[in-house]
């Protein structure tokens, strides 16, 4: 099984529906990460959260909300989504401070 | 500038070739490195970690200079599987929020 799983792996929905994306992990870490990814550009952060109790806004987080329910969920919602957030979007995980992230298999997101 | 800086690519290269990549950081207190590899449309998985001292992996090698801030990785005897984006990931500091910086990647092609 895998460590970060994500879910969906595929989701198609129409503009100004609401979206939830799930993450959850076995590894234990207690930072957690959503990235989105277009085509042709590198990774850009949404939201992290290092504790159950902690929510910060990454460099692309409007339009976009966080829950972390438990240390090994979190979860990304899309409110009313907008064609222009179409996109691969990912899950991340880290342990300790100086730790590499590890990757869920990601969702890919289409909004007609 | 951004704060990590890869070569634009493509390398196109023959089955058995050596190449390598470079990579530029900006923060001088950055921490820990990390070289990532993606295939198309998949999750970025881990190569290696990137140690002072240098660092070898089978047909991979990684080295740091921290003074001139400057991270390399060396694929030697170059396999067709090898084909992909290579991201260099820079940690800025462990203890800092978005601690995870992302170079935009070097896709590598490797021809039979």
């Amino acid at each position: 099984d895998a460590d970060v799983t994500q879910t969906p792996r595929n989701r198609i929905t129409k503009t100004g529906k609401r979206i939830m994306l799930e993450c959850s992990q076995t590894k234990g870490h207690d930072r957690m990460y959503w990235y989105r990814q277009d085509p042709g550009l590198g990774l850009r952060l949404i939201y992290y959260s290092f504790d159950v109790k902690d929510i910060n806004k990454g460099e692309i987080s409007d339009g976009y909300s966080v829950s972390r329910q438990a240390q090994a969920k979190f979860s990304l919602s899309l409110e009313s989504a907008i064609p222009n957030q179409t996109a691969l979007y990912f899950c991340a995980t880290s342990g300790s401070p100086n730790q590499p992230q590890h990757f869920g298999d990601g969702t890919r997101l289409s909004i007609l | 500038r951004k704060e990590v800086e890869q070569d634009p690519g493509p390398f196109n290269v023959p089955e058995g070739a050596t190449v390598a990549f470079n990579c530029t950081y900006s923060n001088s207190a950055s921490q820990s490195f990390f070289w990532y590899r993606q295939d198309c449309r998949k999750e970025p998985k881990l190569l290696m970690s990137v140690y002072s001292s240098g660092n070898e992996d089978g047909r991979f090698t990684a080295q740091l200079n921290r003074a001139s801030q400057y991270i390399s990785l060396l694929i030697r005897d170059s396999k067709l599987s090898d084909s992909a984006t290579y991201l260099c990931v820079v940690n800025r500091d462990p203890w800092y929020g978005q601690n995870f910086v992302f170079g935009p990647g070097t896709r590598l092609s490797v021809l039979p």
